[in-house]
């Protein structure tokens, strides 16, 4: 079936420093991919998407790109915050009606100053 | 509300009893999902409806699980005689649209059932 993989965490970086977070896929057919966020204390917020090959994602600095060919959908900032310290979990949909979204374990990301 | 309201926030069970919990989607949404997320893991789903329709419950683990959503707007989820396996947190997410894929799900807070 469907799944999704993404690196074990947690990651720690300093402020300023560069980030990847690595989501690779399994899927029939040409699913949509996600990346969901879980700041403390709150619910799960999306925070870029992608519906087919090739395209980038972005929102908040954050970017991934739809790879079909690695099968692959890499989180990367340029410059983490402190305020980017959250659960990060990559996901993904079959492109049909009533399908539901497929995720990764989860990777917690923590910055510091 | 603005959001996805999930009651109550934080359950705690003995071993057997049977527990209900709640989801208030933000109002106009169509679908509406469960997700249980246990320690460390992902969500994984559980049950979909669209209005009043369940269609899908291919994840609900067993039959202690049920869920109904039958004025197409509230959502329960019911956990009979609950184990301790069933020890999670219970996500409750809604889309506009009529599935996961075709906009963005919001999803609640949560209810932390613990059980003893």
């Amino acid at each position: 079936g469907d799944s999704v993989t993404q690196m074990e965490g947690p990651v720690t970086l300093s402020e300023e420093a560069f980030l990847t977070i690595n989501c690779t896929y399994t899927a029939t057919g040409y699913p949509s991919l996600f990346w969901y966020v879980q700041y403390p204390g709150e619910g799960l917020q999306l925070l870029l998407k992608a519906t087919k090959a090739d395209d980038k994602g972005s929102n908040k600095g954050f970017e991934a790109t739809y790879r079909k060919e690695t099968t692959s959908f890499h989180l990367e900032k340029g410059s983490v915050q402190v305020s980017d310290s959250a659960v990060y979990f990559c996901a993904l949909s079959a492109n049909q009606a009533g399908t539901a979204l497929i995720f990764g374990k989860g990777t917690t990301l923590s910055v510091s100053s | 509300g603005a959001g996805v309201s999930q009651s109550p926030r934080y359950k705690v069970a003995k071993r057997g009893q049977d527990v209900a919990l709640r989801c208030d989607p933000i109002s106009g949404h169509v679908s509406l999902f469960w997700y249980q997320q246990a320690l460390g893991q992902g969500p994984e789903f559980l049950t979909y409806f669209q209005n009043e329709a369940q269609l899908d419950k291919s994840g609900l683990p067993s039959d202690r699980f049920f869920a109904e959503r039958p004025e197409g707007s509230v959502s329960t989820l019911k956990i009979q005689r609950t184990q301790q396996e069933d020890s999670a947190v219970y996500l409750c997410a809604s889309s506009q649209g009529r599935g996961g894929n075709t906009g963005e799900l919001f999803f609640g807070e949560g209810s932390r059932l613990t059980v003893l």
